[in-house]
C-alpha cells in the first residue's frame, strides 16, 4: 500500500491528557498537511510542512498543538492537555508540489471525554 | 468567514441521471479548484481539479466547470451510480499568504437512488 497512513485510527482519551498521532505520507511526496475536521463541516487547514520544515500554521493551531516531521519523511502531531472541543477527525495529506492534488489519509478520529 | 460555500447540503437523484454539484468562492485570489468524494470512515479522495486558466475539465463521468467572473464552480457526473453515493467537498487554493493550504466548502451529501 503506497498511500497516506495514519495511527492510530481512533483514540480515545480523557480531558487533560497527552495524545500524539503519526502520518506517513506517500514517500515522494515532500509536503505534509494536518487538517481537522468536525461533524458538518470540511476539513479545515491545521499546518503545513515542506520537507522537515513547517512553513505555516492556522490561527486553529493553539500552543497545545505541536506538530513536527524529522528529517522529512513521518510526522506527528501532539495535543497536550487535551479538551473535549479538541474532539475531531485529524486528516493528514501529502503531496508532490503546491498545485498538485493532495491525497489524504483515513484520518485520527480523536474523542475527548 | 466561510471563503468556500456549498449551498446544498444534500443531494437525491436518480441512477442514470446527471447530479451537478454547486461551489461559491469568494476570494478572488484563489486559482486552483478541486473536487473530492468522501465515504464514512474514510479520508477524502481527490476526484477532479480545475486551475483558473481553464473553464472545463472532463475526466471520465466528472466534469468540472469553473465560472471566474461568477466565481462558481459546479461538478457534473453522468451517468450517476449507485457507488457515487458519498459526500463531495470542494476546495480552493492559491497564493494566499504564501501558502498553498485547501480551504473546503462544507459539503454536499449526494445519493444515487437506484
Amino acid at each position: 500500500d503506497t498511500g497516506v497512513s495514519q495511527d492510530p485510527r481512533h483514540k480515545i482519551t480523557k480531558r487533560g491528557q497527552n495524545v500524539t498521532f503519526r502520518c506517513d505520507p506517500i514517500s515522494e511526496h515532500n509536503r505534509l498537511y494536518w487538517y481537522r475536521q468536525t461533524l458538518g463541516q470540511g476539513p479545515e487547514f491545521l499546518t503545513y510542512f515542506q520537507n522537515e520544515a513547517q512553513l505555516e500554521k492556522s490561527r486553529l493551531l493553539s500552543d497545545r498543538f505541536s506538530a513536527e516531521r524529522p528529517k522529512g519523511s513521518f510526522s506527528t502531531l501532539e495535543i497536550q492537555r487535551t479538551e473535549q472541543g479538541d474532539s475531531a477527525m485529524y486528516l493528514c495529506a501529502s503531496s508532490l508540489g503546491p498545485y498538485n492534488e493532495q491525497f489524504f489519509g483515513p484520518g485520527t478520529r480523536l474523542t475527548v471525554l | 468567514d466561510q471563503q468556500v460555500k456549498q449551498n446544498s447540503p444534500s443531494l437525491s437523484v436518480q441512477e442514470g441521471r446527471i447530479s451537478i454539484l454547486n461551489c461559491d468562492y469568494t476570494n478572488s485570489m484563489f486559482d486552483y479548484f478541486l473536487w473530492y468524494k468522501k465515504y464514512p470512515a474514510e479520508g477524502p479522495t481527490f476526484l477532479i481539479s480545475i486551475s483558473s486558466i481553464k473553464d472545463k475539465n472532463e475526466d471520465g463521468r466528472f466534469t468540472v466547470f469553473l465560472n471566474k467572473s461568477a466565481k462558481h464552480l459546479s461538478l457534473h457526473i453522468v451517468p450517476s451510480q449507485p457507488g457515487d453515493s458519498a459526500v463531495y467537498f470542494c476546495a480552493a487554493s492559491g497564493e494566499i499568504q504564501g501558502a498553498q493550504k485547501l480551504v473546503f466548502g462544507q459539503g454536499t451529501r449526494l445519493t444515487i437512488n437506484p
